[in-house]
C-alpha cells in the first residue's frame, strides 16, 4: 500500500485567497483526522470522520476551515478566506476500526499564506 | 476529556547510554497508549502501543515503554541510544471505554543523542 497521500506537499498563497489540501487515506481504513502543526501549538487535532460521518470538528479553528469527506477514499479541507496565521503543517491520518490501531500519518502539506 | 502530558521538552542522550522520554496521560475510561516518532518533513511513524496485559511493551528499533496504571504514565524507553534515534517523539491516547476513536497527543519531545 502506498501509505496515506496528501497533496499538495508544499502550498504558498496570499492572505484571502481560497486553499484545499487533499488526502487519500489507506484504503480499508474506517478513521481519518486532519491534524495541524506549528511551533508555537504543537499537533492539533481540527477534525475527525468515522465512515465518511464528521464525529468531532471541535477543533476547527473557525468558520474559515471546512472539511469533507465525500467517499472512503479521499478528503479535502478548505480554508477560504485565508490568513497568515494559518501558515502550519497540515497532516492527514487514518487508522482502522478498532480503537487500539495506530494512526499512519501522510507526510504532511506545508502551507504559506502571505 | 482526554488529555497527554510530555514534561520534557528536550531530552539529550550520549550515544550508548540509555535512554527515557516521559508522557502521562488522563482519560474517563481505560487507554490505549502509543508512540510516534516523527523525522525532519516527514509525517508521525508509529513506534509501539500498549493495549492490554504486559505492562512492558516492546517495539520498533529497540524501544519499549512502560504502562503503569497508577501513575497514569507510558515512559519510553531504550537501554542503548543511537545517534538516529534523534527525532521528534510523540505520546498520544486513545480512551477504548467511550468508541469515540479521538486520537490525542502530547506536544512532543525532542530527542537528541550525542556521538
Amino acid at each position: 500500500d502506498a501509505g496515506v497521500i496528501q497533496s499538495p506537499r508544499h502550498e504558498v498563497t496570499e492572505m484571502g485567497q481560497e486553499v484545499t489540501l487533499r488526502c487519500k487515506p489507506i484504503s480499508g481504513h474506517d478513521y481519518l483526522f486532519w491534524y495541524r502543526q506549528t511551533m508555537m501549538r504543537g499537533l492539533e487535532l481540527l477534525i475527525y470522520f468515522n465512515n465518511n460521518v464528521p464525529i468531532d470538528d471541535s477543533g476547527m479553528p473557525e468558520d474559515r476551515f471546512s472539511a469533507k469527506m465525500p467517499n472512503a477514499s479521499f478528503s479535502t479541507l478548505k480554508i477560504q478566506p485565508s490568513e497568515p496565521r494559518d501558515s502550519a503543517v497540515y497532516f492527514c491520518a487514518s487508522s482502522l476500526g478498532p480503537l487500539n490501531s495506530p494512526l499512519h500519518f501522510g507526510n504532511g502539506t506545508r502551507l504559506t499564506v502571505t | 476529556a482526554q488529555s497527554v502530558a510530555q514534561p520534557e521538552d528536550q531530552v539529550n542522550v550520549a550515544e550508548g547510554n540509555p535512554l527515557t522520554v516521559k508522557c502521562t496521560y488522563s482519560v474517563s475510561g481505560n487507554p490505549y497508549l502509543f508512540w510516534y516518532v516523527q523525522y525532519p518533513n516527514r509525517g508521525l511513524q508509529f513506534l509501539l502501543k500498549y493495549i492490554t496485559g504486559d505492562n512492558l511493551v516492546k517495539g520498533s528499533y529497540g524501544f519499549e515503554a512502560e504502562f503503569n496504571k497508577s501513575q497514569t504514565s507510558f515512559h519510553l524507553k531504550k537501554p542503548s541510544a543511537l545517534v538516529s534515534d534523534s527525532a521528534l517523539y510523540f505520546c498520544a491516547v486513545r480512551d477504548r471505554d467511550t468508541n469515540a476513536g479521538k486520537s490525542t497527543f502530547g506536544d512532543g519531545t525532542t530527542l537528541t543523542v550525542k556521538p
